[in-house]
């Protein structure tokens, strides 16, 4: 059974840039939800899909957008990126209806430093 | 704020003592869940428990949880050294909103 992959492991970017992070969801699982976890802080929820529709919105501006594909794998795309979007973010993959309140699996995180 | 609250934020520990952790939210919730994170990295699940549970036991954990106060505790007994970690509480808040409490940082010395 493979876990949850995130991709790229660290990235660096500019003020204004985009940026696309990467998950592959654990085998079988058809939610995948993503997190931004700040130094110190616990993870604070971005959104969640549940089989390719978006099923849960934190507060976060509409730069953060989403993709969920049909073999469940997702996307986290950051437009116009701002000092602060500097953080850890988790993908974590689960299973359930309409992306119920199970077990979360989570990747290693993607690690982006914004200069 | 999206994030539950935990206290304490930070526990430091001898090895073989329990550390003990809370967590309070605002919302009703189905169940409740406690993972641990090993110095920035990814998020490993500990235990779960619903709603209609008062207290769950696994391995050296024990959970209980309250939902007339709305709280929830994790305590850690015989502590090691390897429990060193951040360890967070998550629930789900209204509006399918995945929601974290802040974490306590648990240094148990050996």
């Amino acid at each position: 059974e493979t876990g949850v992959t995130q991709s790229p492991t660290h990235l660096i970017k500019t003020r204004g840039q985009q940026v696309t992070l990467r998950c592959s969801s654990q085998s079988g699982h058809n939610t995948v939800s993503w997190y931004q976890q700040a130094l110190g802080q616990g993870p604070q929820f971005i959104f969640q899909y549940y089989r390719e529709e978006e099923n849960g919105r934190g507060n976060f501006p509409p730069r953060f957008s989403g993709l969920q594909f049909p073999n469940y794998s997702s996307e986290l795309n950051v437009n116009a990126l701002e000092l602060d979007d500097s953080a850890l973010y988790l993908c974590a993959s689960s299973s359930g209806l309409a992306g119920g309140t199970g077990e979360l699996f989570f990747g290693e995180g993607s690690r982006l430093t914004v200069l | 704020s999206q994030q539950g609250e935990e206290d304490p934020q930070a526990l430091s520990i001898q090895e073989g003592e329990n550390a003990t952790m809370n967590c309070s939210y605002k919302t009703s919730i189905n169940n409740l869940q406690w993972y641990r994170q090993n110095s920035g990295r990814g998020l490993v699940h500990l235990i779960l428990i619903r709603s209609n549970e008062r207290e769950k036991h696994s391995g050296r954990l024990r959970v209980t949880l309250d939902t007339s106060k709305k709280s929830s505790s994790l305590l850690i007994t015989a502590s090691r050294a390897a429990d060193t970690a951040s360890y967070f509480c998550l629930f789900k808040a209204a509006g399918n909103k995945l929601t974290f409490g802040g974490g306590t940082r648990v240094l148990v010395k050996p």
